[in-house]
């Protein structure tokens, strides 16, 4: 069974960092882009960014709200993937989602793990 | 940036109404356009791809038009289990982008 779960979320101060993990089982991890995507509490969906899969460079790009700050990387070894979050703030409260990217006849996220909380307080 | 617009924000049905919801892309989008469906509490499952395609699993009540600029999700006989909130999505260009959503309420 195909299965995302993200853990790291939690409460931390403004200015502060946080790791999110996400953990990926019963594909083939290497294979797919992963893309985060965020809710504010009571708000709508937004996407955060996303990392390519290795044939693709890695690449990675972000929404202008967490560039600079936010940084997504990989451990194909691991089924792993991260949000790096830094210089958080109040507005970056939210449940973080990691999603699978899948590309049949366009990109879509297929798969969202359960998420999890962040809130930035101080 | 694309921007997503939906219409309604919020819609009262009942069971076995015929129900639309638009989304207009701010620039032409081809079929780069998914539809979520996102009940509380819980995370956003994938309804449509590419526009038009069912993903699998997803009842037949369920189907997606447009292309462009343009797009419509109808449910055409609304189930207990539709009751939810529902949201369009470009992948034609980064950065993604969501519509503002559409909460589907029962009358």
């Amino acid at each position: 069974e195909l299965q995302l779960v993200e853990s790291g979320g939690g409460l931390v101060q403004p200015g502060r960092s946080l790791r999110l993990s996400c953990t990926a089982s019963g594909f083939t991890f290497g294979d797919c882009a992963m893309s985060w995507v965020r809710q504010a509490p009571g708000k709508g969906l937004e996407w955060v960014g996303f990392i390519r899969s290795k044939p693709y460079g890695e690449t990675t790009d972000y929404a202008a709200s967490v560039k600079g700050r936010f940084i997504i990387s990989r451990d194909d070894s691991k089924s792993i993937a991260y949000l790096q979050m830094n210089s958080l703030k109040t507005e970056d409260t939210a449940v973080y989602y990691c999603t699978r990217e899948r590309a049949v006849a366009v990109t879509s996220f297929d798969y969202w793990g359960q998420g999890t909380l962040v809130t930035v307080s101080s | 940036d694309i921007q997503m617009t939906q219409s309604p924000s919020s819609l009262s049905a009942s069971v076995g109404d015929r129900v639309t919801i638009t989304c207009r892309a701010s620039q032409s989008i081809n079929s780069f356009l998914n539809w979520y469906q996102q009940k509380p509490g819980k995370a956003p499952d994938l309804l449509i791809y590419a526009a038009s395609i069912l993903q699998s699993g997803v009842p037949s009540r369920f189907s997606g038009s447009g292309s462009g600029t343009d797009f419509t999700l109808t449910i055409s006989s609304l189930q207990p289990e539709d009751f939810a909130a529902y949201y369009c999505q470009q992948n034609y260009i980064t950065p993604y982008s969501f519509g503002q959503g559409t909460k589907l309420e029962i009358k």
